[in-house]
């Protein structure tokens, strides 16, 4: 697509629940990354997929929370048994590999009731 | 440690007036360095973008940045600030196609 797009754009769950948030990056990039940022923060790194190579999970919170994706498509983010402090916004960004020129989607605001 | 530094957390400035927001890199090698505006619910746009070459970078909206090896500075600029450019400014880092580290961002009030 043109951009990158994130689904939903919006998500209210009820604490425990487990939610999924979907980041279709642009065609063609074969990097893709997943970013937290809570409010009045800034943007903290959550996990890279570059092409087929093992993802860098270095800045995933805790084992609740997962990301797959299958080839250079489609990214799926999990958070199993959400919390209060998972709220944010969750931002997902895709490049090319050799000459980075990273475009970010508009983002999942998360909110856990 | 690849790391950014953004050391304003807030800046004020009239309409009207020059702006500088400062940013200072961590990197072994000469990283790619970038500069995102988020507004108000809004995502992040890629403002400008230095790889390598020329040190002083345009960027959309008026904006630029010098790459300054000796000081590892990448500050952004612009001569006249417009009150819609009343936002957070984030400065980004990454070596290679590495992660993209972000400082945590100034916000950038505009005064009429």
């Amino acid at each position: 697509g043109a951009g990158v797009s994130q689904s939903p754009s919006n998500k209210v769950t009820e604490k425990g629940k487990d939610v999924e948030l979907r980041c279709d990056p642009i065609s063609g990039h074969t990097a893709l990354y997943w970013y937290r940022q809570r409010l009045g923060q800034g943007l903290e790194f959550l996990i890279y997929f570059q092409g087929n190579s093992a993802p860098d999970k270095s800045g995933l919170p805790s084992d609740r929370f997962s990301a797959e994706r299958t080839g250079e498509s489609v990214s799926t983010l999990t958070i199993q048994r959400t919390q209060q402090e998972d709220s944010a916004v969750y931002l997902c960004a895709s490049s090319f590999a050799r000459r980075p020129g990273y475009t970010f989607g508009s983002g999942t605001r998360l909110t856990v009731v | 440690a690849q790391s950014v530094t953004q050391p304003d957390i807030h800046i004020t400035v009239s309409e009207g007036a020059s702006l500088e927001l400062r940013c200072n890199y961590s990197y072994g090698a000469t990283p790619y360095l970038f500069w995102y505006v988020q507004s108000p619910g809004q995502g992040l746009q890629l403002l400008l973008k230095y790889f390598s070459g020329d040190t002083l970078v345009q960027g959309i909206k008026g904006f630029e940045a010098e790459f300054k090896r000796s000081q590892s500075s990448f500050n952004l600029r612009k001569p006249s600030v417009h009150w819609s450019d009343a936002a957070e400014y984030f400065c980004a880092g990454s070596e290679g196609a590495n992660n993209l580290f972000f400082g945590t961002g100034t916000r950038l009030t505009v005064i009429p």
